[in-house]
């Protein structure tokens, strides 16, 4: 089964600090995304990528930058937390084209509150 | 990129079949139908994907028109443990280079 791991379910940060957000999955999945949610607000993208050090941005990008050095691993990276970030964060990977259906696998989740 | 509009909320009873529509009034000729199912404290979890006309899997079937404006997620015979979000998205299964974008999903209650 594909597995997609975040690194922490649950973070406590201070407003200010430098917060990473790590995702993994071993199923060697080209795409990779970062959402966030909130209630009555669904899943917001915030970044994607298609390939190694390959990124894009989403719907709601400011505050917020990637880092994908790696095929399997994908950073999530809030430079300065602030109250307003504290969310779940949700990453996903998927296989396009000839290779896979588009079928997004996503992680447990990491919610992080800032203070 | 196709936006989805799906209802807020449903209510049901165990036993009973469940329809969930999503409407994608501005789809593209390669997108497809995905619809997940999300459990508290969990990420999203795939259940059907379709094209056109009608797709059955274990869990679901979706209902395609032939407009492919909206779909239908069918859940014959809901228990208390399908309560849960419902999403559908629409995308190009073809490429990975592309926003998928969630809509707000419908939150389905099932009560005994």
């Amino acid at each position: 089964d594909v597995k997609v791991t975040q690194s922490s379910r649950y973070l406590v940060k201070r407003t200010g600090e430098k917060v990473f957000l790590e995702c993994v999955q071993d199923m060697d999945h080209e795409n990779m995304f970062w959402y966030r949610q909130d209630p009555g607000l669904g899943l917001r993208l915030i970044y994607f990528s298609y390939d190694v050090k390959m990124k894009e941005k989403g719907d709601i990008p400011e505050g917020y930058s990637v880092s994908r050095e790696k095929k399997e691993r994908f950073s999530l990276i809030l430079e300065s937390a602030s109250t307003n970030q504290t969310s779940m964060y949700l990453c996903a990977s998927g296989l396009f084209g000839s290779r896979g259906t588009g079928e997004l696998f996503f992680g447990e989740g990491s919610r992080l509150t800032v203070l | 990129l196709a936006k989805t509009t799906q209802p807020i909320s449903m209510d049901s009873y165990e036993g009973q079949e469940v329809n969930i529509t999503c409407s994608h009034n501005n789809i593209a000729t390669n997108d497809y139908i995905t619809w997940y199912q999300q459990f508290p404290s969990q990420g999203p979890r795939f259940i059907i994907q379709g094209y056109k006309t009608k797709v059955t899997n274990e869990v679901a079937s979706l209902f395609i028109p032939a407009d492919r404006k909206s779909s239908t997620l069918s859940l014959p015979r809901v228990s208390l443990s399908d309560t849960a979000v419902y999403y559908c998205l629409v995308g190009d299964m073809n490429t990975g280079f592309q926003k998928l974008v969630f809509g707000t999903g419908t939150r389905l209650l099932v009560s005994p």
